[in-house]
């Protein structure tokens, strides 16, 4: 079966320090590959999306995510986070044929302690 | 830039009553999406549409029917609510015929069952 798995539901980070959010991904084959993040009580934003090429994705707000085929991972870094990056961070994919068709991870809440 | 307008961004129902949501894609934008995000969980894909027509469907009960009309905005008609209906959903809306569009949320609607 087709899944996306976020193994850490929370992440606690201290500001000005690094972060990494893992993704991996379950398909028949690969998928189109995006980070969303949602603030609390708000709609859901792309940080970034994968759909083929370099494999290092460079997004918005200084976030970056590496698709490594050979791991089915999609992970998502920042280097140095901010405390406005307190959120929920989704991965989700889409089938190449049916991109429209989101299928999200479970996601992951960050907390940023100063 | 204009963005993707959902209303009401609150409402309250009664369990067996019916609920509307409505969504107002982004101009330009011909592509519709609609996600039930219940608490706690990540974004479900519910259905679809692509000019007028539906062009995906995942896991939306009998009970909600929805449509796009000719300005491309779209409603979610949901009947016979039940408590387990209680979560915010997303409107999405992209445009179709390029292969890297992106699907730009909505703030939500939160619908509440009692």
């Amino acid at each position: 079966a087709q899944s996306v798995t976020q193994p850490d539901i929370h992440i606690t980070v201290s500001e000005g320090a690094s972060l990494e959010l893992r993704c991996n991904y379950s398909y028949g084959a690969t998928p189109y590959l995006f980070w969303y993040v949602q603030s609390p009580g708000q709609g859901l934003q792309l940080l970034l999306k994968y759909f083929s090429g370099d494999t290092l994705v460079q997004g918005i707000k200084g976030f970056e995510a590496e698709f490594k085929r050979s791991q089915s991972s999609f992970n998502l870094r920042k280097p140095s986070v901010h405390w406005s990056d307190a959120a929920e961070y989704f991965c989700a994919v889409a089938p190449t044929d049916s991109w429209g068709k989101l299928q999200f991870g479970a996601g992951t809440q960050v907390v940023v302690t100063p | 830039a204009a963005g993707v307008i959902q209303s009401p961004r609150h409402l309250i129902k009664e369990k067996r009553e019916t609920a509307t949501l409505k969504c107002y894609p982004i101009p330009r934008h011909d592509t519709v999406y609609w996600y039930q995000q219940g608490p706690g969980q990540d974004p479900q894909f519910l259905i679809s549409f692509y000019e007028k027509m539906q062009s995906d469907k995942g896991s939306i009960p009998d009970r909600f029917s929805a449509q796009q009309f000719s300005d491309y905005h779209s409603e979610l008609n949901m009947s016979s609510l039940e408590l387990g209906d209680s979560a915010l959903y997303f409107c999405a809306s992209s445009e179709a015929g390029t292969t890297t569009s992106e699907q730009f949320f909505g703030p939500g609607t939160r619908l509440t069952v009692l």
